[in-house]
C-alpha cells in the first residue's frame, strides 16, 4: 500500500473557481511534506515545502495546509487559471522521499 | 533560484546501442541526486539515490546493470540506459538535493524523454 494517497485521482473544473487537492500519508516519522506541480513532460516545480511544526503556507494563488496529527495535508488553489492544468503531486520525506500518484487538475475555459 | 539542467531532453535511439542522460546542478552543490522515470499519466518511480563518490543505491526491480548511475562530482550524476530496448522508452528525470543549510530543498529537472527504436 502506498504510504502516500493522493485524492481525488483527477479534477475538472472551470476557470476561475477553486479547488482543494488531498494528501494523507502513513509515513512516521517526516520531516517535511512537498507539493509539486508537474506541466505535461515536464519536470516538477516545488510549490510549497512543511515542516512537521508549520500548518499552514501560502504561494500566491496556492495555500498548503498540514495536520500532522491526522497525517493530511491539501493545496487549495483559489482563482483557477487554464495554467493550473496539471498533475499536483504530494511527496512525504523522511530519510527517503516517498511520492503520491498525483492529482491530475484540468481547468476549463 | 536553484536549477537543475538535464540533458538531452529528447533523444532517440537505436535497440541495443546505450544512451547517456546529464544531471547538472547550475548554481548550487548537491550530495545526493535522484533519478526517476515516469510512464504517461503515471506518478514519478524512484529508480536509485545517487550519492557523490559512491555506488548508487538502486531501488528494488531496477537493474543497476542495465541503468548505470555515475555521480563523479558534486554538480553532475549521470545516467546510461545500456543495451537499450523499446520498453526501456520512457520519461527519465532527476533531481537534486541542496543542502541542510539551504533546507534540504529538492529541485526537479526537466526530464528527458527516451525512445528506443
Amino acid at each position: 500500500k502506498n504510504q502516500v494517497e493522493q485524492s481525488p485521482q483527477s479534477l475538472i473544473i472551470l476557470e476561475g473557481k477553486n479547488c482543494t487537492l488531498q494528501c494523507n500519508y502513513t509515513v512516521s516519522p517526516f520531516s517535511n511534506l512537498r507539493w509539486y506541480k508537474q506541466d505535461t513532460g515536464r519536470g516538477p516545480v516545488s510549490l510549497t515545502i512543511m515542516t512537521f511544526s508549520e500548518n499552514t503556507k501560502s504561494n500566491g494563488r496556492y495555500t498548503a495546509t498540514l495536520d500532522a496529527d491526522t497525517k493530511q495535508s491539501s493545496l487549495h488553489i483559489t482563482a483557477s487559471q487554464l495554467s493550473d492544468s496539471a498533475s499536483y503531486i504530494c511527496v512525504v520525506s523522511n530519510n527517503d522521499m516517498r511520492f503520491g500518484a498525483g492529482t491530475r487538475l484540468t481547468v476549463k475555459p | 533560484g536553484a536549477v537543475v539542467s538535464q540533458h538531452p531532453s529528447r533523444v532517440i535511439c537505436k535497440s541495443g546501442t546505450s544512451v547517456k542522460i546529464e544531471c547538472r546542478s547550475l548554481d548550487f552543490q548537491a550530495t545526493t541526486m535522484f533519478w526517476y522515470r515516469q510512464f504517461p499519466k503515471k506518478s514519478l518511480m524512484l529508480m536509485a539515490t545517487s550519492n557523490e563518490g559512491s555506488k548508487a543505491t538502486y531501488e528494488q526491480g531496477v537493474e543497476k546493470d542495465k541503468f548505470l548511475i555515475n555521480h563523479a562530482s558534486l554538480t553532475l550524476s549521470t545516467l546510461t540506459v545500456t543495451s537499450a530496448h523499446p520498453e526501456d522508452s520512457s520519461f527519465y528525470i532527476c533531481s537534486a538535493k541542496q543542502g541542510v543549510t539551504s533546507g534540504n530543498t529538492i529541485y526537479f529537472g526537466e526530464g528527458s524523454w527516451l525512445t528506443v527504436v
